[in-house]
């Protein structure tokens, strides 16, 4: 059965790095796009970016470009989230989604993992 | 600020139906196809609906979506306990170039 896990998250300070994973099984990975989406403690769904399924085109939200990075290795299917300068608005529960299948990569969301939390502190 | 708007809660009775807006623009769910999550308390979000009117296998038909011109609905009838949750709309905004969710609409059942 499909399943997207993520993993990496943790506590860090403001202005440092983390890199989250995630890990794809039971569909061919190299044929979807895949997503990031975030929830910061009670708050609604952020999107965060999307990787094209033959990971040629990327796209990101506004209060993350240039700061967060999303990759994929579709000979591991995995995909994942370089997130550099963190600030303290940017703890959430850091989701990891299946996107379209193809040219739609952009649609999102029908496999979600259980998401990871990135915690950043001062 | 959402792109798409939604209503911050609705409430209703067991074995009631309700609805849930979600507007948008000309730029996203006028040109797109929308998508509905639900996401119990403490639990990752949960696909509901695709290409506006589309159930996933398990979701059951009481949940049902439309959408019309820049707006989408989602309907879910004889209401359970089981259905209190937050539900999002979503879709891609092809002026931005990202996706767009509405804000979340809280669903009690009273």
């Amino acid at each position: 059965q499909v399943q997207v896990v993520e993993s990496g998250g943790g506590e860090v300070q403001p202005g440092g790095s983390l890199r989250l994973s995630c890990a794809a099984s039971g569909f061919p990975f190299s044929d979807y796009g895949m997503h990031w989406v975030r929830q910061a403690p009670g708050k609604g769904l952020e999107w965060i970016g999307v990787v094209w399924h033959d990971d040629h085109r990327k796209a990101y939200a506004d209060s993350v470009k240039g700061r967060f990075t999303i990759s994929r290795d579709n000979s591991k299917n995995m995909m994942y989230l370089q997130l550099d300068s963190l600030r303290a608005e940017d703890t959430a529960v850091y989701y990891c989604t299946r996107g379209g299948f193809g040219p739609e990569s952009y649609y999102i969301g029908d496999y979600w993992g259980q998401g990871t939390l990135v915690t950043v502190y001062s | 600020q959402s792109v798409l708007t939604q209503p911050p809660s609705v409430s209703a009775a067991p074995g009631q139906k309700v609805t849930i807006s979600c507007s948008g623009s000309s730029f996203n769910i006028g040109n797109d196809y929308v998508s509905w999550f639900q996401q119990v308390p403490g639990t990752a979000p949960r696909l509901l609906i695709y290409r506006n009117n589309k159930r996933p296998s398990g979701i059951p038909d009481r949940f049902s979506a439309s959408k019309s011109g820049t707006s989408a609905t989602l309907g879910i009838t004889g209401l359970q306990t089981g259905d209190e949750a937050d539900y999002y709309c979503g879709t891609w905004d092809i002026s931005l170039s990202v996706v767009v969710f509405g804000g979340g609409t809280r669903l009690t059942v009273l």
